[in-house]
């Protein structure tokens, strides 16, 4: 079955990039139907979705990060990145990678990763 | 705040049925299906009712899933003690050239 895996620093400095990367295996990332997303939840806090790319390109951001964010995924490698500039203190998270199935309206987050602690402190 | 709205808490007694309520806009929930995720403490979140009313493969009937008009339920039935965790709704939402937006959570309690 298809897994995720986040990799990326556990501690980041103010005002600077936070940057992860997520893993598949299992499948190929250029499977239709299909774009690889980023979620984050805050210390104690419920789920806060940051954004996606499809393969092709096409990409959707939440648009409270969208000015700091960029996700790109790399199809050689069969896996995606995430970077955030400029953090502060509340970007402090578990950051979640996952695959959102999307066709015809439809869209769900299945499978995640196992998820990664970002702190931002000097 | 979040853009979908959910009650913090809910609880049952074993054997009872419970449901979590979620409510949002004719951009969201009114016009995209509804999904609902599971998360036990220091795990990820799971897939646990897709499309409104879907079960993924090896989810309980125990767990269903409703939708009508710009609010969506998830009922358990049977109530277990393992059942005790976070619950997320979440939807599509089309404004602002779309994007996802995820419900508070609710923390259901086993009493």
């Amino acid at each position: 079955q298809v897994q995720l895996q986040e990799s990326g620093p556990g501690l980041v400095k103010p005002s600077q990039t936070l940057s992860l990367t997520c893993s598949v295996s299992g499948d190929s990332i250029t499977t239709g139907g299909y774009y690889w997303s980023w979620i984050r939840q805050h210390p104690g806090k419920g789920l806060e979705w940051i954004g996606d790319n499809h393969y092709s390109g096409s990409s959707y951001f939440n648009p409270s990060l969208k000015s700091r964010l960029t996700i790109s995924v790399d199809t050689s490698n069969n896996q995606f990145s995430l970077k955030l500039g400029s953090v502060t203190a509340a970007d402090t998270a578990v950051y979640y990678c996952a695959r959102r199935r999307s066709y015809r309206g439809v869209n769900w987050f299945d499978p995640w990763g196992q998820g990664t602690l970002v702190t931002v402190s000097s | 705040q979040s853009v979908l709205t959910q009650p913090p808490s809910a609880s049952g007694t074993p054997g009872q049925r419970v449901t979590i309520s979620c409510s949002g806009s004719r951009s969201n929930i009114g016009s995209n299906p509804v999904n609902w995720y599971q998360q036990f403490p220091g795990a990820a979140p799971k897939l646990l009712i897709y499309t409104n009313d879907q079960r993924p493969s090896g989810v309980p009937d125990r767990f269903s899933g409703s939708k009508s008009g710009t609010s969506a339920s998830l009922a358990i039935s049977g109530l277990q003690s393992e059942d005790e965790a976070d619950y997320y709704c979440a939807a599509w939402d089309d404004s602002l050239n779309g994007h996802v937006v995820f419900g508070g959570g609710t923390k259901l309690t086993v009493l």
